[in-house]
């Protein structure tokens, strides 16, 4: 099974700072990777699908890149209502995996 | 309005079998994968089944394989999981969740509420 691993675990940064999570594959999956937030006691929701692909309506100070086994998500301009926890997923093959997730707060 | 709604969730004792259902609505249910999620409490998404549009495609998680069957009825609109010799490790909520292409290898772009299930003595 491929293992996806993100770091930081949890991270706390200011409004307006831009902020970095990375997820790194166990080995090769191309650009089949998913970013989701899922804010406390809410359903989880899409953010970015093959690597980089801005799922609708969601704001464009989401990003992603990478490719391989190296990938990031990127929060240009942080905002309070970006608190949640994000995950990484695999779909390059099954089975299909998650990341531990990273708790993002603010300062 | 497209939306996935479970049932089936509740307490059942270490052994026994449940099985839950989702029922979609709003967007064609034929022409996409589906999948199940679970999330125990206070820990992290943890993918358990996807089947193909036309369920000639089917994986399950290691964690349950042998023990859970997943299926759909696309005349019924709805996604199945047939959950068997059920373990306290299973406690969860079970989140059904609609895959953005017809084959599971697809990012998952709807989500239902959940519905929780509890194994416990």
């Amino acid at each position: 099974d491929i293992q996806m691993t993100q770091s930081p675990s949890s991270l706390s940064a200011s409004v307006g700072d831009r902020v970095t999570i990375t997820c790194r594959a166990s080995q090769g999956i191309s650009n089949y990777l998913a970013w989701y937030q899922q804010k406390p006691g809410r359903v989880p929701r899409l953010l970015i699908y093959a690597a980089s692909t801005l799922q609708s309506g969601v704001p464009s100070r989401f990003s992603g890149s990478g490719s391989g086994t190296d990938f990031t998500l990127t929060i240009s301009s942080l905002q309070p209502e970006d608190v949640a926890t994000y995950y990484c997923q695999n779909y390059n093959s099954a089975p299909i995996t998650f990341g531990q997730g990273t708790r993002l707060g603010i300062e | 309005e497209v939306q996935l709604v479970e049932s089936g969730g509740g307490l059942v004792q270490p052994g026994r079998s449940l099985r839950l259902s989702c029922a979609g609505s709003g967007f064609t249910f034929d022409d996409y994968a589906m999948h199940w999620v679970r999330q125990a409490p206070g820990k992290g998404l943890e993918w358990v089944s996807g089947i193909s549009w036309n369920s000639g495609s089917i994986d399950y998680a290691d964690s349950v394989k042998g023990r859970f069957t997943i299926s759909r009825d696309n005349a019924k609109n709805s996604l199945y999981l047939q959950m068997n010799s059920l373990r306290a490790e299973d406690t969860a909520l079970y989140y059904c969740a609609k895959g953005r292409a017809g084959f599971p290898y697809s990012a998952i772009d709807i989500w239902g509420q959940g519905t929780l299930v509890t194994v416990s003595s």
